[in-house]
């Protein structure tokens, strides 16, 4: 069936660091892939998205490109804030409404 | 009020209690799911609705009873529940018509029903 794997955390990075969170995925046919983001003590928030290959998804600094090839939807943000800190989720949807989310991965950066 | 909301924000229940967990959304979205967050695992889907008809039922025991009375409202009803059912209850919706085919479906979520069994 359709997953998404996602590198474990946490992710503890310094103000102003490079950020990458690795997202794998395994799915028959074409799906849309998501990143979406938890902060503390609120529900999922959508960051980003990509419907197609190559597309490459981005909004507030985040930015992720859907690899075909590689079947990945990596996270990178060239300089993270704290207030980056939270759980990031990769998600894909492959058919009609049904989301599939990785485990999470929490980022923490600190000043 | 915007967005989704859910109510009761905490809630502690014994194992012979029955409670419930509400949902409500003024986006004039058509689809609403609840999804199961526990630590260290990825969320779990638990069930969707679209125009009120459940379509999907992920395995779930039968003592988590959903009710969908209304596209803008769901409710998760609890009885008999375990510790192990502990969690955070994700409700969510979405515009359904938007996915389809092509899946591009984005979820809008609520707060989270964070739920203690004793």
């Amino acid at each position: 069936g359709d997953s998404v794997t996602q590198m474990e955390g946490p992710v503890t990075l310094s103000e102003e660091a490079f950020l990458t969170i690795n997202c794998t995925y395994t799915a028959t046919g074409y799906p849309s892939l998501f990143w979406y983001v938890q902060y503390p003590g609120e529900g999922l928030q959508l960051l980003l998205k990509a419907t197609k290959a190559d597309d490459k998804g981005s909004n507030k600094g985040f930015e992720a490109t859907y690899r075909k090839e590689t079947t990945s939807f990596h996270l990178e943000k060239g300089s993270v804030q704290v207030s980056d800190s939270a759980v990031y989720f990769c998600a894909l949807s492959a058919r009609g409404n049904k989301l599939v989310f990785g485990a999470g991965t929490i980022l923490r950066v600190k000043s | 009020e915007t967005g989704v909301t859910q109510t009761p924000r905490h809630l502690v229940m014994g194992m012979t209690n029955k409670k419930s967990l509400k949902c409500e959304q003024h986006l004039g979205h058509n689809a609403m799911y609840w999804y199961k967050q526990s630590a260290k695992k990825p969320l779990e889907l638990m069930f969707v609705y679209n125009f009120k008809e459940q379509t999907e039922n992920n395995s779930v025991p039968s003592r988590f009873s959903p009710e969908c009375p209304n596209s803008s409202h769901l409710f998760l009803h609890l009885h008999t529940l375990q510790p192990e059912d502990s969690a955070l209850y994700l409700c969510a919706s979405s515009d359904g018509t938007s996915g389809g085919l092509s899946g591009a479906n984005v979820l809008t979520f609520g707060a989270g029903s964070r739920l203690t069994v004793l």
